[in-house]
């Protein structure tokens, strides 16, 4: 079964440099997810899109942008990279059935992104 | 505030035991969903068990099974007769009806290591 792509696997920026992340949702799933995953941490939702919209806003920096085009894939734009942005980016997708829990909605993650910032 | 609760410290088990995973939560909702969640040293975050807030049942899913104790609010995971591969981070999140876009909530996270 497909499963959610994402790309690069590994990524090493400087600081201040700009970083750009790609997921490619499961096929047909209408909702994407991004997450940061710091070293030791848990992952912290930072944004999510609803058929191509955002739809909701975590804990995601200013100087983070994201969007989902047209074809459902989703990027992640990380500007001014600093130390503190080195982490797990992970995407995850799922079906939306509109409000409220209805149903298991399983998020399915990508294999994550590894951010390292010099 | 955390809304979930994962505070055992790294667990050692032996291979073939069951491992109990604590997790309680925090939720005034009626309706919330609970997941656990396995991430092993290569990074991926693995879908293991989902439980609805209604379900009367305890949720199983082949060697995984929950201990969902509603009052208590605790959504314990059990792994039986665990393998080298369970050797994880695993991880419990909920959702919450008011988020209403499927966002979930992780815990901190319990690490495992199975040792033959």
């Amino acid at each position: 079964a497909a499963g959610v792509i994402q790309s690069p696997r590994h990524l090493i920026k400087e600081k201040r440099e700009t970083a750009t992340l790609k997921c490619y949702p499961i096929p047909r799933h209408d909702t994407v997810y991004w997450y940061q995953q710091g070293p030791g941490q848990d992952p912290q939702f930072l944004i999510s899109f609803y058929e191509k919209m955002q739809s909701d806003k975590g804990s995601i920096p200013d100087r983070f942008s994201a969007q989902q085009f047209s074809d459902y894939h989703s990027e992640l734009n990380m500007s001014s990279l600093e130390l503190g942005d080195s982490a797990l980016y992970f995407c995850a997708s799922s079906f939306r059935t509109g409000t409220g829990v209805s149903g298991a909605n399983v998020l399915t993650f990508g294999a994550g992104s590894r951010l390292t910032v010099l | 505030a955390q809304k979930i609760t994962q505070t055992q410290p790294g667990m050692f088990v032996q291979e073939k035991e069951a491992v109990t995973l604590d997790c309680t939560y925090d939720t005034s909702d009626q309706s919330y969903g609970l997941f656990w969640y396995k991430q092993p040293s290569s990074g991926e975050m693995i879908f293991l068990i989902y439980q609805g807030s209604y379900d009367e049942q305890n949720a199983t899913e082949g060697r995984y099974s929950l201990n969902f104790q509603k009052a208590r609010k605790s959504a314990n995971l059990v792994i039986s007769a665990s393998q080298l591969g369970d050797s994880a981070m695993y991880f419990c999140a909920m959702r919450e009806a008011d988020y209403g876009n499927n966002r979930l909530a992780f815990g901190k996270g319990n690490q495992v290591v199975v040792i033959p």
